[in-house]
């Protein structure tokens, strides 16, 4: 069966740290698509990107970088010199075979205090 | 485009009562689906259209819940009667899906129910 393991319930950090938010994944479908969304105080989930099991290349966007590694089964999030503003909840997320269905973790709540 | 919008924002009713949610998915999206989030559940999923069909209501958690999509621009969740632990935020998705899932998801803001 598919999931999706997210260890870290909270992290707590100062701003301009970095942080990994761990997330890792099972399923025995090998085409797969893996997802970060961000849940800001304000309830709304945005999404963050994908990524397809066939791609392992790392992506970085500004301050965000994702490394995806099929051999541990592993879709980490980096958050370079975090802000304030990054304060949120995040979800990785697996999408299921064909259907696009997101099978979710529980999400890791990173607080970036001043 | 206005990303997927969602009424009512809030919900408060009383227990017994039909509860109504709706969804308006983007535009050009195929896909709808519907999850609720909960503290001791997380985020699930309730069910999922595909071209207005729906295809797999297995998370549906009972009889009480129905979920419609009469065309592609709108959808709605029914609860009823509404009881106490169905008190969660409700969140509609919308995709496009040429052949399977491989787009995102966009979400609503959610419609947080309180059933006192």
């Amino acid at each position: 069966a598919q999931k999706v393991t997210q260890a870290q319930t909270e992290i707590s950090v100062v701003e301009k740290e970095d942080v990994t938010l761990d997330c890792v994944y099972e399923t025995r479908d090998t085409t797969y698509y893996l997802f970060w969304y961000k849940q800001p105080p304000s309830g709304e989930l945005v999404f963050l990107i994908r990524r397809n099991s066939f791609d392992e290349q790392n992506e970085i966007s500004g301050r965000y970088s994702w490394n995806f590694q099929k051999s541990t089964s592993s879709f980490n999030f980096t958050i370079t010199a975090s802000q304030v503003v990054d304060s949120a909840v995040y979800f990785c997320a697996l999408s299921e075979g064909n259907t696009g269905k997101l099978i979710f973790g529980q999400g890791t709540t990173l607080q970036v205090k001043p | 485009d206005a990303g997927v919008i969602q009424s009512p924002r809030h919900e408060v009713t009383e227990m017994g009562q039909e509860v109504t949610l709706r969804c308006k998915p983007i535009s050009g999206h195929n896909s709808l689906f519907w999850y609720r989030q909960t503290m001791m559940r997380g985020l699930e999923l309730l069910i999922y259209f595909n071209n207005n069909v729906p295809i797999d209501d297995s998370g549906m958690p009972e009889d009480r819940f129905s979920a419609k999509m009469p065309n592609a621009s709108f959808s709605t969740l029914k609860i009823q009667p509404s009881e106490p632990r169905d008190s969660a935020v409700y969140f509609c998705a919308s995709s496009f899906s040429p052949g399977g899932g491989r787009t995102e998801a966009f979400f609503g803001q959610g419609t947080r129910l309180t059933v006192v």
